[in-house]
């Protein structure tokens, strides 16, 4: 079974570029997440869909993150403008709604300069 | 908000000693889950804790929730070189944010074969 697939893997940018990170799921899972992961910490949760529903989305830059699910599956988190401190690795996640574990992708690592 | 705190930062022990992390909540979790993170790689969940007490072991791993169900620990026996990465807590959310974690920064073990 394929795990969950994100894409590009690695991102350079300029600042005040505009930057997409893609998220397919692993086939089933209902529930998706989008995490930014800082050097030497956990990672932090920016967003959470029940299907195509954005349900938590407190903790995203909403003056310049957007994400979107449609259709339920695939996901896309933007950036625009990115700043410098948007240098991190993000992480998208899913689950089945009625389970706990969630299965992480590899991740994007993004470096903005 | 509900936090998570994850002591000590750092761990290094010569193979074969035991290692501890402890995570901390300031409020009474409904369950607490842990997470490895290998260097370079992504969190993988281990497991889930939901009782007051509860004692799980995976092999060398054992995992213990509190009794007021606001603090665990991971132990593992006799370190080995595969053991090295991030151990994560991660509580959840409260009410229509049950689906969310938050995660602890996590401690970071290396072994010294």
């Amino acid at each position: 079974e394929a795990g969950v697939v994100q894409s590009p893997r690695y991102k350079i940018i300029e600042k005040k570029q505009p930057v997409a990170f893609w998220c397919n799921p692993i086939s089933g899972h209902n529930t998706l997440y989008w995490y930014r992961q800082n050097l030497g910490q956990g990672p932090e949760l920016l967003i959470r869909y029940e299907n195509e529903e954005a349900v938590d989305d407190s903790q995203l830059p909403k003056d310049r993150f957007s994400a979107e699910r449609l259709k339920g599956v695939d996901s896309t988190l933007k950036i625009q403008p990115a700043e410098l401190g948007d240098s991190a690795v993000y992480l998208c996640a899913s689950r089945l709604t009625a389970l706990v574990e969630q299965f992480f992708g590899p991740g994007t690592r993004l470096t903005v300069l | 908000g509900q936090q998570v705190m994850q002591i000590p930062q750092y761990q290094h022990v010569q193979e074969g000693e035991d290692f501890t992390t402890y995570c901390n909540s300031s409020t009474t979790l409904s369950n607490i889950q842990w997470y490895k993170q290998r260097p370079g790689g992504h969190p993988v969940f281990l497991i889930q804790l939901v009782k007051s007490g509860e004692v799980k072991k995976q092999k060398r791993l054992t995992f213990q929730f509190g009794e007021a169900k606001k603090n665990s620990s991971l132990h593992i026996t006799a370190t080995q070189t595969t053991d090295v990465g991030t151990y994560f807590c991660a509580g959840p959310g409260v009410g229509t944010n049950a689906g969310k974690s938050t995660f602890g920064d996590g401690t970071t073990l290396t072994v010294k074969p």
